[in-house]
């Protein structure tokens, strides 16, 4: 079965950081480029970011670059995001995802809360 | 960066009637548009991909339509599991790949 669990999610700080990973099995993990997608409590879904399969090419919606870096370990089936310089607004659950080759993203994870104090 | 609207917000349909959901794309996405539903505390799920296609595993009542910049999710004969947030999504103009707001599906 493919399987997505997302950990590290928490409570932090404004300005305060915090690394999230995505332990993947059920598929070989090395030929799917994966992405992070986060919702805001009461919103809709946000890309955040992507990384090809063998992360040579990594990805970022505006408002993450430069604060948010995405990496893998194919070696140990993992995907993480690390954040930086968390601010209010980035307060969501982060879903890791695989990403299809013919399109969409499935499966995602059961999603990992983040809540950036003020 | 495309923008994805979807119609209505909400959506109020009873049991066993049909649902029709839209998704508006600011521009040309030909047919790279995914749907998924979302249900509180859980994964979202792919309902389709490439416009049209079901993955393996969701049921036929499920479908989808459109090309370009006019997409549609109809739902046949509500089942009570049916009833969920929809979101579409385009990955023909990436980075980034966007989602639109959603359509909250909801018992009438």
């Amino acid at each position: 079965e493919v399987q997505l669990l997302e950990s590290g999610g928490g409570l932090v700080q404004s300005g305060g950081s915090l690394i999230i990973s995505c332990a993947a099995s059920g598929f070989t993990f090395r030929s799917y480029a994966m992405s992070w997608v986060r919702q805001v409590p009461g919103g809709g879904l946000e890309w955040v970011s992507g990384i090809s399969d063998n992360g040579d090419a990594t990805y970022y919606t505006d408002s993450v670059k430069g604060r948010f870096t995405i990496s893998r370990d194919n070696s140990k089936s993992t995907l993480s995001l690390q954040m930086n310089s968390l601010r209010a607004e980035d307060t969501a659950v982060y879903y890791c995802a695989k990403e299809r080759i013919f399109g969409g993203f499935d499966p995602w994870g059961q999603g990992t809360l983040i809540t950036v104090s003020s | 960066e495309v923008v994805m609207t979807q119609s209505p917000a909400t959506l109020s349909v009873s049991p066993g009637e049909r649902a029709t959901l839209s998704c508006r794309a600011s521009q040309n996405v030909d047919t790279k548009v995914a749907w998924y539903q979302h249900k509180p505390g859980q994964a979202p799920r792919l309902l389709i991909y490439g416009a049209s296609t079901r993955p393996a595993g969701v049921p036929v009542r499920f479908t989808g339509s459109g090309s370009g910049t006019e997409f549609t999710l109809t739902i046949s004969r509500l089942q009570s599991e049916d009833f969920a947030s929809y979101y579409c999504q385009q990955y023909n103009n990436w980075p980034p790949y966007t989602f639109g707001q959603g359509t909250k599906l909801e018992i009438k």
